[in-house]
């Protein structure tokens, strides 16, 4: 299995608190992903990185922020969660830009 | 702007027969496509994908899909399923000069293989 893990797997938290989700990769690959998976709608991009410091923006960015300060670690932010972020997060990686290679286990968040 | 369809929300088949999934995709440009597997309560994995050459791809666990680019298909394929074959699969297209493989996905096909 691709080193990839995601921290925490589960959490619950309250309309209004930041939370910062923990994407970890042992692999050096350049590009890494978040992606929010909810029925009905399959998995949408959120944000993604295609270096140290460099981000950009997918199709579900709204209310979410990113950092990269290593290659290994990419941090996902609510800075305010709301209901609608209620969802299973998934990050991934890939060497090059030809779409994700490896998904991590997920990280499922549920907003009261 | 691309999207992707997948005919199918579930396909029940029995152990050791063929199966299809279907996968259309729309887009002004050239794509690259994917499919991808999820076991349950697990993040995906990439099955096989389709960037270039030969437009028959063959994959993981004895899957293989093919490219139709007149008709705009990605449709997996497997001559023989396993129980173990049962998960959710999904199709994904960026198109080529999208920097970073940003995908889009379909919205998913539970396969279910029944003894």
């Amino acid at each position: 299995d691709a080193g990839i893990t995601q921290s925490p797997r589960h959490k619950v938290t309250e309309t209004g608190t930041p939370v910062t989700l923990r994407c970890h990769q042992t692999e050096n690959h350049r590009y890494m992903y978040w992606y929010r998976q909810d029925p009905g709608h399959g998995l949408r991009l959120i944000h993604y990185s295609y270096g140290v410091k460099d981000t950009d923006k997918g199709e579900v960015s709204d209310g979410y922020s990113v950092s990269r300060s290593k290659t290994e670690d990419f941090l996902l932010t609510l800075e305010s969660a709301t209901s609608s972020q209620t969802s299973v997060y998934f990050c991934a990686i890939s060497e090059s830009g030809g779409g994700p290679r490896y998904f991590g286990p997920g990280t499922r968040l549920t907003v009261l | 702007a691309q999207s992707v369809t997948q005919l199918d929300s579930q396909v029940p088949v029995f152990e050791e027969a063929p199966v299809e999934l279907r996968c259309n995709y729309s887009s002004s440009v050239s794509v690259y496509l994917f499919w991808y597997v999820q076991y349950p309560n697990q993040g995906l994995q990439l099955l096989l994908k389709y960037l270039s050459g030969s437009t028959l791809v063959k994959g993981i666990n004895g899957f293989e899909a093919e490219f139709n680019k007149s008709q705009t298909s990605f449709h997996l394929r497997k001559p023989s399923v396993h129980i173990s074959d049962t998960a959710e699969y999904f199709c994904a297209v960026s198109h080529v000069y999208n920097q970073g493989g940003k995908l889009i996905f379909g919205q998913g096909t539970e396969l279910s293989v029944k003894p």
